[in-house]
């Protein structure tokens, strides 16, 4: 099993421009979700799936939408991109059910200039 | 909302003591209580968790224990060693519901 997979590691954005973070999972977890970090504030929800075609927000969602048409993915679109989306941002999945572990993707760092 | 809070936020011991990291949560619905490592450059991992139904859980040199009453968890790490620094977070979660607050981390410090 690969686990949580995210592309790419690094992205570096021009402010306006969009762009899709991509995020996958082989381990046929019905959770999805999507934080950001930044430092000195742990990990934020930005938006989450609980199953292919459920999505909802979570406590940052403004300015990202999301998606979940199949169980395996969960891509995050940065619909325009401003500095303050300077972060890095990690997708994770879990069963819906005993264990609540969540696996955490490698990350994406985006820099927004 | 759910509030989460841990302390310290650093924290810095010689190799071979021990190191006690507290997460305080609002939320008295929450029953699952685990706790993540993140390495640089890595996402977290979860390393131990426990149920609300259980006092205190231990695995090898980590163990975690739950105070439900004073909404309180905490992670202790016996005889730490070099590889256990690294930034801890704690990730109380509630019945009937799928977001996760994370508390802000613990950089723990370990000395040779």
């Amino acid at each position: 099993n690969a686990g949580v997979t995210q592309t790419p590691k690094f992205q570096v954005l021009k402010t306006g421009q969009s762009m899709t973070l991509q995020c996958a999972q082989d381990m046929n977890h019905e959770y999805m979700s999507w934080y950001r970090q930044d430092p000195g504030m742990g990990l934020r929800l930005i938006h989450y799936s609980v199953g292919a075609g459920i999505t909802d927000q979570g406590e940052v969602p403004n300015g990202y939408n999301v998606s979940r048409s199949t169980t395996e993915d969960f891509p995050l679109r940065l619909l325009s991109a401003a500095p303050s989306q300077t972060s890095v941002y990690f997708c994770a999945s879990s069963y819906s059910g005993s264990p609540n572990e969540q696996y955490f993707g490698p990350g994406t760092r985006l820099t927004v200039t | 909302g759910e509030n989460v809070e841990q302390h310290p936020s650093t924290l810095s011991v010689q190799e071979g003591d021990s190191a006690v990291i507290k997460c305080t949560y609002s939320d008295s619905a929450s029953n699952y209580f685990p706790w993540y490592k993140q390495e640089l450059g890595k996402g977290p991992q979860l390393i131990i968790d426990i149920r609300s139904n259980v006092g205190e859980k231990k695995d090898q040199r980590i163990a975690v224990t739950l105070n439900k009453t004073a909404k309180h968890f905490s992670l202790h790490i016996t005889e730490t060693q070099p590889e256990d620094s690294a930034v801890y977070f704690c990730a109380p979660r509630g019945t009937g519901g799928f977001k996760t607050i994370f508390g802000a981390g613990t950089r723990l410090f370990v000395k040779a």
